[in-house]
């Protein structure tokens, strides 16, 4: 099984600055990596698959990058609404699929 | 517009059996590979099982192996989830996901809660 990490487990940042997530997978997952926003209470939401391609509807200050084991999501302009865990996930092996412990984003 | 509504969670004994519904809409549900996930109160994210459009290929995690059956009707565009000999460990958010292949989760459901208490 692909063990998944994130950091860092909290991030703080004031509103339109960049926030910065990161994502490692234990062993290489090509660019089988997508990226989910969960908001409190909500369904998780795809934003990025493929490590780099935005889901339909999703705005482009929301950028993937990274391949093999070392992805980041990075925010750009960031809003209120962005308060949120994001998690990302691999499946480059089915099954299982697994996915990282997550990464809470505050806005100050 | 693609939805996916779950139901059947609820309160179970350990032990005891649930099974989950997932009625689909908005796309081809026969042509998709369905998937259910699931939260702890207050954790991440585990997938649990997943089932191609056809049925012909089903998966599941470790911790779901020998206890649930994932399974679909094309006709009803509901895929469920039968679970049996349920621990408390189990309690959880149940989300249904629509999966773009065997791969990403491109929509998601609102999810059904099933506790295990006695």
């Amino acid at each position: 099984e692909i063990l998944m990490t994130q950091s860092p487990a909290t991030l703080s940042v004031s509103p339109g600055e960049t926030a910065t997530l990161s994502c490692r997978a234990s062993q290489s997952v090509r660019n089988n990596l997508a990226w989910y926003r969960q908001k409190p209470g909500q369904a998780p939401r795809l934003l990025i698959y493929g490590a780099s391609a935005r889901a339909t509807g999703i705005p482009a200050r929301f950028s993937g990058s990274g391949s093999g084991t070392e992805f980041t999501l990075t925010i750009s302009s960031l809003q209120s609404e962005d308060s949120a865990v994001y998690y990302c996930q691999q499946y480059n092996n089915w099954p299982p699929v697994t996915f990282g412990p997550g990464t809470k984003v505050e806005i100050k | 517009e693609v939805q996916l509504l779950e139901s059947g969670g609820g309160l179970v004994q350990p032990g005891g059996s649930l099974r989950l519904s997932c009625v689909a809409s908005g796309f081809i549900f026969s042509e998709n590979t369905m998937a259910w996930v699931r939260q702890a109160p207050g954790k991440g994210l585990e997938w649990v099982s997943g089932i191609s459009g056809s049925a012909s290929n089903t998966d599941y995690a470790d911790s779901a192996k020998g206890r649930f059956t994932i399974s679909r009707d094309n006709s009803e565009n509901t895929v469920y989830l039968q679970m049996n000999s349920l621990r408390a460990e189990d309690t959880a958010v149940y989300y249904c996901a629509k999966s773009s292949g065997f791969s990403y989760f491109d929509y998601w459901g609102q999810g059904t809660l099933v506790t295990v208490s006695s």
